[in-house]
């Protein structure tokens, strides 16, 4: 079992504000990172699959950066909106074709 | 849409009797993957499959079996539901053609054991 972390576990911000989290995993064996959005009563969404050291993605105002020296992934979100409002869960597949998921960050973006 | 569907959506039982849930792909995937979503846990992998036939155990498998008789269709069983299993149940196929291979996910099973 592979260890994927995400912190905070939770957050609350204004709308407007911008934001980021984490996501830490181990750094040898590197083969992707996936990020996915889900929303409550949802099944999850897929937003950013990160290869490359420095990686940089980037989606409206959600962009992701990927470190994989260090084994860490940053989700930001720039300027929050109530429709952004979601768990998002970070994934890390092992060369043994399963994913081990990350426990996520509640976001909640308060009107 | 990765063409995933899970039946039943929603299941009550009670505890002792057997539960089957179903996860139909209409795309040819080779893998799919059965998890089980807990508060405080996020996703965690029951069984997977990489083929007819071919499966293997998760992070999870205790208490649960899996068949794949045909690409389209992955089982789920639980040959004897307890109320650790109450659970929301979502299936997930890895898609063959997209590169870096990411999940799609089923809408998922709410199954409850009382």
């Amino acid at each position: 079992i592979l260890n994927v972390e995400q912190s905070p576990q939770s957050l609350h911000v204004q709308e407007g504000d911008s934001t980021n989290f984490t996501c830490s995993f181990p750094s040898s064996n590197f083969y992707a990172l996936h990020w996915y959005r889900w929303e409550t009563a949802k099944s999850p969404e897929a937003l950013f699959v990160m290869t490359l050291n420095g990686d940089e993605k980037k989606k409206g105002r959600i962009s992701a950066t990927l470190n994989t020296k260090e084994g860490y992934s940053y989700l930001y979100i720039k300027g929050s909106q109530p429709e952004d409002s979601a768990t998002y869960l970070c994934a890390f597949p092992s060369t043994g074709n399963q994913f081990y998921f990350g426990t996520g960050t509640s976001l909640t973006v308060i009107p | 849409d990765a063409g995933i569907t899970q039946s039943p959506r929603h299941k009550v039982t009670e505890t002792g009797t057997p539960v089957t849930l179903r996860c139909h792909q209409t795309e040819n995937h080779r893998y799919m993957y059965w998890y089980r979503q807990d508060p405080g846990h996020g996703l965690r992998l029951i069984h997977y499959s990489y083929g007819v036939k071919d499966t293997d155990k998760g992070e999870v498998s205790d208490g649960y079996s899996v068949s794949r008789s045909k690409t389209e269709d992955f089982l789920l069983t639980l040959e004897s539901a307890t109320s650790s299993q109450t659970s929301v149940y979502f299936c997930a196929i890895r898609s063959d053609r997209v590169a870096y291979n990411e999940q799609f996910f089923g809408p998922g099973t709410r199954l409850t054991v009382l």
